[in-house]
């Protein structure tokens, strides 16, 4: 089932913070994050296993509660480059052969 | 080292036909994924292959069908062409095959299928 991820776009300015929510109605063992620019692939952010723990690289950090079944991705001081849509990659626990299940994708926008 | 290259880049079909679609995925990997690109949808998986076999499929119709070459390589054909089959194909290659998704993909750049 396709997690929801929300908001579906938001407009920032240089130098603001966004946060981006993803939540599955399943149990989740991991959590992906992928930027897209437009024309290219999507880009592997960073990964999130069960266990509530929390990730960051420089100003992109993302939190992972397993009880509530989401996933936040955090942007701090945003940059221009920081523009593109941004994905979240739901694995599900319970054995199997599960690939990934992205949600729709939120559009992020930083204005200068 | 060379990432998940894609071929065909962009084409173009009319209904009724059929395409082949391939990706070659970065050296190393066993694991290559499908997934169908459109705005209104996002990402949607068509199927995993590991080691030459088949080991998850979403929900698409049997029109949708791929394969994995022993190398690694990997294609996907779509027979049968609906116009609402126009889309970005993804395929993403990973390493191992760890359970539950715990796999970093590596995306190409896709193939822009047109159907007309």
């Amino acid at each position: 089932q396709q997690p929801v991820q929300s908001p579906q776009a938001v407009i920032l300015r240089e130098g603001e913070d966004a946060v981006i929510n993803c939540s599955s109605s399943k149990a989740l063992y991991s959590v992906h994050w992928y930027r897209q620019k437009h024309g290219e692939a999507p880009v592997f952010l960073m990964i999130l296993l069960k266990g509530g723990e929390q990730k960051g690289h420089e100003k992109i950090s993302a939190s992972f509660n397993e009880k509530k079944q989401q996933s936040s991705l955090y942007l701090t001081a945003s940059q221009l480059s920081y523009s593109g849509t941004y994905f979240c990659g739901t694995g599900y626990s319970g054995g199997g052969a599960d690939g990934l299940t992205f949600g729709k994708g939120t559009h992020l926008i930083i204005q200068p | 080292k060379a990432g998940v290259t894609q071929t065909p880049r962009y084409l173009i079909k009319t209904r009724g036909q059929q395409v082949t679609l391939s990706c070659s995925p970065i050296s190393g990997h066993r694991s290559v994924s499908w997934y169908q690109q459109t705005p209104g949808q996002g990402l949607q998986f068509l199927f995993e292959y590991f080691s030459e076999t088949q080991r998850n499929k979403g929900n698409f119709p049997g029109r949708f069908s791929g394969r994995q070459f022993s190398n690694s390589r990997s294609e996907m054909n779509v027979s049968t062409l609906e116009l609402g089959d126009s889309a970005l194909y993804l395929c993403a290659s990973s390493q191992d095959r760890h359970l539950g998704g715990a796999n970093v993909l590596t995306f190409g750049a896709g193939s822009r299928l047109t159907v007309l």
